[in-house]
């Protein structure tokens, strides 16, 4: 069964560094997502991306995100100067449509010390 | 904006029973909606989908209910196994975007 991948399954970051989590998308799915789960909480949208731009995103998606299809393949999320706050398990999602279910990547889980 | 929740944090069956685990949703725009299950460590995987033209829909020992007056999804799951134990997340969606409630943790005893 196709899946999402994601890499790193786990990265550590001092507080101010960048960082740049990468996702493979399904190769035919059209529409990509970012979300982050903060440990015990609910999972919450960050950004939908599609046809090279960004086509939502959310109040937590401020000027310090970024993301990129850098090629045909890669979808990444960049965070700019990490903050202790942004500890989280982040998730990249893609699907075939906008009403399609998501199919979710294992995450990375980010912490920042 | 919108909001999306679970009426019970935790919910615990014995194994072989039906579990019925509920949701509310806010945004009437909310024209699809997801059923999501997670496993400790793992992204949140697809179970059941339904769109707002219709109120119920089957799948594998599963079952979407969507009642658009009252606003509110359930997800039913027959003959409760201990591989069904997770937590269990509905999600509202409007142009894109999923908007995901606090889930529900399914413990099943055997």
């Amino acid at each position: 069964e196709p899946e999402v991948t994601q890499t790193p399954s786990h990265q550590v970051t001092q507080m101010g560094q960048e960082v740049i989590l990468r996702c493979v998308p399904i190769s035919n799915h059209l529409y990509f997502y970012w979300y982050r789960q903060i440990l015990g909480q609910k999972v919450e949208f960050l950004v939908s991306f599609y046809n090279n731009e960004i086509s939502e995103k959310s109040e937590i998606f401020d000027d310090q995100f970024s993301v990129e299809r850098p090629d045909g393949s890669n979808f990444t999320l960049k965070i700019r100067s990490t903050k202790l706050e942004d500890s989280a398990m982040y998730f990249c999602a893609s699907s075939e449509a906008t009403e399609d279910g998501y199919t979710f990547g294992s995450g990375t889980r980010l912490t920042v010390v | 904006g919108e909001s999306v929740g679970l009426h019970l944090p935790t919910l615990s069956v014995q194994e072989g029973d039906n579990s019925i685990i509920n949701c509310a949703y806010s945004n009437s725009a909310s024209d699809y909606f997801i059923w999501y299950k997670q496993e400790s460590g793992k992204g949140p995987q697809f179970i059941i989908d339904i769109r707002s033209n219709m109120d119920k829909r089957q799948g594998q020992r599963v079952t979407v209910l969507l009642n658009k007056t009252v606003k509110h999804l359930s997800l039913q799951i027959a003959a409760t196994q201990p591989g069904d134990s997770a937590v269990y997340f509905c999600a509202g969606s409007n142009a894109g975007k999923s908007t995901f409630g606090d889930g529900t943790t399914l413990t099943v005893k055997p």
